[in-house]
């Protein structure tokens, strides 16, 4: 089972920051958090990950607190496109072994 | 374009036909997935294939049967398949660098089962 717990759903105005809330509160301590989302009938798309500190790249940030309990990840600024469902996920295992536990995800709505 | 090819794109099969699915990754990684995708539910992980070796099989019925020849291309054979496997079968590969592992997906095949 997946070790994440995400809203099903959320809607956020375009230009407007989108902020995805995750909680997994039974994450260890070498245990990554990773984002994907999932465009209609594509396949997943990596946007971030992180172990402890927070981290941002070209698509997003993330922030995760300081007990490692939750996560959220920031689209800064969202447009129409970035409407999708978004994957919240704690890598289990290690190297390539470690192994990606889909749950099902926030959906997430820009509207204009 | 990820980097990871996927044919056929639809695929529409009887309960007695034999297909294959196809993955490609032109990316250098060394470990290759499987999953499957139903409507409604989350992905879940099928097979892994680390090194042209297979590391994970997660309960999958013998009708899914996967090859590995290389690095670069992963199949799933399918034989004698049921309605309830129609799916969105998705490939992804990924290497670890640096505790960093992350896996590229392709587009998928969507797969109709009558």
């Amino acid at each position: 089972d997946a070790k994440t717990t995400q809203p099903t759903s959320m809607d956020c105005a375009e230009g407007r920051a989108a902020n995805l809330p995750c909680n997994h509160s039974t994450i260890s301590g070498n245990e990554y958090v990773y984002w994907y989302r999932q465009i209609h009938s594509q396949g997943p798309q990596y946007i971030i990950h992180g172990l402890k500190n927070n981290e941002t790249n070209e698509m997003a940030s993330l922030i995760i607190t300081e007990d490692r309990k939750s996560s959220t990840l920031i689209l800064p600024h969202a447009t129409l496109r970035d409407t999708a469902v978004y994957y919240c996920i704690v890598r289990v295992g290690l190297g390539n072994t470690g192994k990606l536990i889909f749950g099902q995800g926030t959906t997430l709505q820009v509207k204009p | 374009e990820t980097g990871v090819t996927q044919t056929p794109r639809h695929l529409v099969m009887g309960m007695t036909n034999k297909k294959s699915l196809k993955c490609e990754q032109h990316l250098g990684h060394n470990a290759m997935y499987w999953y499957k995708q139903s409507a409604k539910k989350p992905l879940e992980l099928m097979f892994v294939y680390n090194f042209k070796e297979q590391t994970e099989n997660n309960s999958v019925p013998s009708r899914f049967s996967p090859e590995c020849p290389n690095s670069s291309h992963l199949f799933l054979h399918l034989h004698t398949l049921q309605p309830e496997d129609s799916a969105l079968y998705l490939c992804a590969s990924s290497q670890e660098v640096q505790g960093k592992n992350i896996q590229y997906f392709g587009a998928g095949t969507r797969l109709s089962v009558l």
